[in-house]
């Protein structure tokens, strides 16, 4: 079964600072996706960023930006420049295609605090 | 706001008794997908309906069942009951069947059983 392991419960960034979350995942599938969603204080998931594990170059979005290491099974999170607003819950999820259909396997989170 | 809609916001309500979640998705997506997040278990799929057919199943109780109807919203029942079921129920709803595609949550539902 595959299983996704977030092993930083709690983070702290100053404000502009730039933060990794880790995420490792445990797969034999070759073929697969992962995301990185955010809960903040209102409960809503967002997604943040997704990769697609057959894509060797790492995924970005504006602050946000994975460092994906397919062999060590290892998909970290960077925030750049950070910002109140960052302030929140954040999950790893992993997607393993075939006949999973839309399931997705998330690690325990990773609460990010902002401090001004 | 992500176009998905769960209704109620909260409930509580005593061991041993029914309710229902409801979930409407966003327009034109076919996929509903459900989610429980509570303290102990952390965040777990549920199950997955698209365009009205069971797809996927996860770790949901016998206890629990869901069906998608024709307009495409979809239902949650949870009966029977107990202390442990308090959570957070999450919609989400793709456009696609697969999981590789983006699911957009709604707000979730506050489950108290008392």
């Amino acid at each position: 079964a595959q299983t996704v392991t977030q092993s930083q419960p709690e983070m702290s960034v100053q404000e502009a600072e730039t933060v990794t979350l880790s995420c490792t995942y445990d797969t034999s599938e070759s073929d697969y996706y992962l995301f990185w969603y955010k809960q903040p204080p209102s409960r809503q998931m967002i997604l943040v960023i997704r990769q697609e594990a057959y894509k060797q170059q790492n995924a970005t979005e504006n602050r946000f930006s994975v460092n994906f290491q397919k062999a060590a099974k290892s998909f970290s999170l960077k925030i750049s420049d950070s910002q109140l607003g960052d302030a929140a819950m954040y999950f790893c999820a992993y997607y393993a295609g075939g006949t999973s259909y839309g399931k997705l396997t998330f690690g325990q989170g990773t609460i990010l605090t902002v401090h001004p | 706001d992500s176009g998905v809609t769960q209704t109620p916001k909260h409930l509580i309500t005593a061991t041993g008794q029914r309710v229902t979640l409801r979930c409407s998705p966003r327009s034109g997506d076919l996929s509903v997908y459900w989610y429980q997040q509570s303290l102990d278990q952390g965040l777990q799929f549920l199950i997955q309906y698209y365009n009205g057919e069971e797809r996927a199943k996860g770790n949901i109780l016998e206890r629990f069942s869901a069906q998608q109807f024709p307009d495409l919203h979809s239902e949650l029942n949870l009966s029977s009951l107990e202390l442990g079921d308090s959570a957070l129920y999450f919609c989400a709803s793709s456009e696609r069947t697969s999981g590789a595609y983006e699911q957009y949550f709604g707000p979730g539902t506050r489950l108290t059983v008392t």
